[in-house]
């Protein structure tokens, strides 16, 4: 069974700290890597992707894999009040035609003013 | 804007009720998901509808019904629901392997009740 394993929070950090979000996954054969920001009552938001090893930077956000210990994380510098929403893990399986995500189960952070 | 698109963004209906919730995308994408997610849970994969066939069916009771009719719309048809069936449900594209890394779009969803 594929899993993938987020602590669930809520992560509490101040306004202008750095938030890190990390999440592991059970199949090795996983081929890519996503991040999904999700505000209350509304869907999914890709903000990351990444595929190979080492790290990834867009902006603020930063996300690193690591495929021999299978662990992916985001980190969120100089974080605001509006990055405050639950962020979803999600690994990616390729099949012929299609992708098919695994998500884990979010892990909620707020970011106080 | 999202690329993905649909509607109702609302929905509420009776347990005899026939409804169906639509979405089209125009990125060019082959392949076509529904989700279905309840409050403070993952989404769970519903369907996959890859070049307008049916892919995947993640054992789906037969009260939803998908079609994709064309290569940007597809349809969940909904009859006979549950309270239980109350969520929100999301439309979702992406590329084929070999064009794309994978990643899904979202829609914005559309927020289901069943009375």
């Amino acid at each position: 069974q594929k899993e993938v394993e987020q602590n669930s929070g809520p992560l509490s950090v101040p306004e202008g700290a750095i938030a890190s979000l990390n999440c592991t996954y059970s199949d090795r054969g996983s081929q890519s890597f996503f991040w999904y920001r999700q505000y209350s009552g509304k869907s999914p938001e890709l903000i990351m992707s990444i595929y190979s090893n080492g790290d990834k930077e867009d902006g603020r956000f930063t996300a690193q894999l690591n495929k021999a210990s299978q662990y992916v994380s985001l980190l969120i510098r100089d974080s605001q009040p509006s990055d405050s929403a639950t962020y979803l893990c999600a690994v990616s399986q390729m099949n012929s035609g299609y992708s098919t995500l695994t998500f884990g189960k979010g892990t909620m952070l707020l970011v106080s003013p | 804007d999202t690329e993905v698109t649909q509607t109702p963004k609302h929905l509420v209906m009776g347990m005899t009720n026939k409804k169906s919730l639509k979405c089209e995308q125009h990125m060019g994408h082959r392949a076509m998901y529904w989700y279905k997610q309840k409050a403070k849970k993952p989404p769970e994969l519903m369907f996959v509808y890859s070049y307008e066939k049916l892919s995947i069916n993640e054992s789906v009771p037969s009260r939803f019904s998908p079609e994709c009719p064309n290569s940007s719309l597809l349809n969940l048809h909904l009859h006979a629901l549950q309270p239980e069936d109350s969520a929100l449900y999301l439309c979702a594209s992406s590329h084929i392997p070999g064009q794309g890394i994978g990643e899904l779009f979202f829609g914005e969803g559309s927020r289901l009740t069943v009375l």
